[in-house]
């Protein structure tokens, strides 16, 4: 399993973009690249899945570079409410097990 | 679709006892479900997997015979805390995967007070 490394954590504005890089420089050639978001005392919900280039879906972008070591969720426009740990994790198609790291702690203000 | 629920979603219990807990995939059929530790301020811990029809398959420092797992069907897995103590108190999440489909859904959580 590919190891990730993210920023522990991130402060933004209401309706500002925010760009979370992940770092994953083992991925191996049939991973995916999958993102999760957690609210406090709640399960991870699922944000954006991707392989290659980029991926955008009604609440956020997942840009892949060319050599797939890292990735970008990118979340338009936050508000008060996307303030959570977004997660991003490494792993192959069908694979059986997921490993969460730390994590970033996104927290948006007034 | 792809909803997965928990149930209960909170338990207090005194110390000595055992705790079920079940996890659900509500539309869709799940062959794999996974249950997860997350202790406050931390990152979500594996604590196992079960493929429905066989023995689940537990990471690393969990003991099998304290956290009972149960995969019976394709829409339902348990866990069962057996003689819960204070240390065991966390939230506990599942998640579901189907076939073919290579994303977790995770359900709501239980939180576990043992007293």
């Amino acid at each position: 399993l590919a190891k990730t490394t993210q920023p522990i954590s991130m402060d933004s504005y209401e309706g500002q973009e925010v760009n979370i890089t992940c770092s994953h420089n083992n991925i191996a050639t049939n991973d995916y690249i999958t993102w999760y978001q957690q609210f406090p005392s709640q399960g991870p919900r699922f944000i954006i899945q991707g392989y290659k280039t980029k991926v955008t879906n009604e609440v956020a972008s997942l840009f892949i570079p060319a050599d797939r070591k890292s990735s970008t969720l990118s979340l338009p426009r936050v508000s008060l409410s996307d303030t959570a740990v977004y997660y991003c994790l490494v792993g192959r198609r069908g694979f059986q097990k997921l490993v969460f790291g730390t994590g970033t702690r996104l927290l948006v203000s007034p | 679709g792809a909803v997965v629920s928990q149930h209960p979603s909170w338990v207090i219990c005194k110390s000595g006892t055992s705790v079920k807990i079940e996890c659900r995939s509500l539309d869709f059929q799940a062959t794999t479900m996974f249950w997860y530790r997350q202790f406050p301020k931390q990152s979500l811990m594996l604590m196992a997997t079960s493929n429905e029809g066989s023995k689940a398959t537990y990471e690393q420092g969990v003991e099998k015979d304290k956290f009972l797992i149960n995969h019976a069907s394709l829409t339902l897995s348990t866990l069962t805390v057996t003689s819960a103590h204070p240390e065991d108190s966390s939230f506990y999440i599942c998640s579901a995967r189907g076939t073919g489909n290579e994303t977790q859904y995770f359900g709501p959580g239980t939180r576990l007070l043992v007293l």
